[in-house]
């Protein structure tokens, strides 16, 4: 069973440009979760997605945004980048919600210069 | 706003040592998760705790939830060096999806 891909694994990118980053859950899982992870900060809730619907929104600006397909597939998106977001980004797939935990991807390293 | 301490912040032993790592919150949660993370790699999850006073083995880890469900510990015997890593608890709640995590652990075992 092909577990939780997470495209690109790093990505550079320059200070007010914007990134796309892309998630494909395990088959079968109908809620994505994206979580921003920094040194500082730890895990930090970004939102989550069930079933192409926007369930859950953490405290992020507006710049943070995402979809989900009808094949469950996700995206998030960040625009006019700052240097702040450099993080490591993460995708966490589920059945139905994280009660009985999720399945991570390897992430996305984004940097911002 | 619900929040998980965890303690300690960083944790550098030798091989064969035991020790313990704890997840304090005021809050009460639903259920209580471990994950361990390498460096560059996702959380992998280790164990879900769903009930008050819980206690779960894996193998040389044992993994405890509190009776009043706001705090959990992990105990590790005989720490070998592939048990070095990143361990992070989260809470989750009945009414939310997503889940609250503590700022982690960093264990480093050395042989």
């Amino acid at each position: 069973k092909a577990g939780v891909t997470q495209t690109p694994r790093y990505l550079i990118k320059t200070r007010g440009q914007q990134v796309t980053l892309s998630c494909s859950p395990i088959s079968g899982h109908r809620s994505v979760s994206w979580y921003q992870q920094t040194p500082g900060q730890g895990l930090q809730f970004l939102f989550e997605y069930f079933s192409e619907t926007q369930r859950n929104k953490g405290n992020f600006p507006g710049r943070f945004s995402g979809r989900q397909f009808s094949n469950s597939r996700s995206e998030m998106n960040v625009s006019t980048l700052e240097l702040g977001d450099s993080a490591l980004y993460l995708c966490a797939s589920s059945t139905g919600t994280g009660y009985y935990g999720y399945t991570f991807g390897s992430g996305t390293r984004l940097t911002v210069v | 706003t619900q929040l998980l301490e965890q303690s300690p912040q960083f944790l550098s032993i030798q091989e064969g040592e035991n020790l313990t790592v704890y997840c304090n919150s005021s809050s009460v949660f639903s259920s209580l998760q471990w994950y361990r993370q390498e460096p560059g790699e996702g959380p992998v999850l280790l164990v879900t705790v769903v009930t008050g006073g819980e206690v779960k083995k894996l193998k040389r880890l044992t993994f405890q939830f509190g009776d009043a469900r706001k705090d959990s510990s992990l105990h590790i015997t005989a720490a070998q060096p592939g048990d070095t890593g990143l361990y992070l608890c989260a809470g989750g709640s009945g009414s939310q999806g997503n889940l609250i995590f503590g700022k982690g652990t960093k264990l480093s075992v050395k042989p």
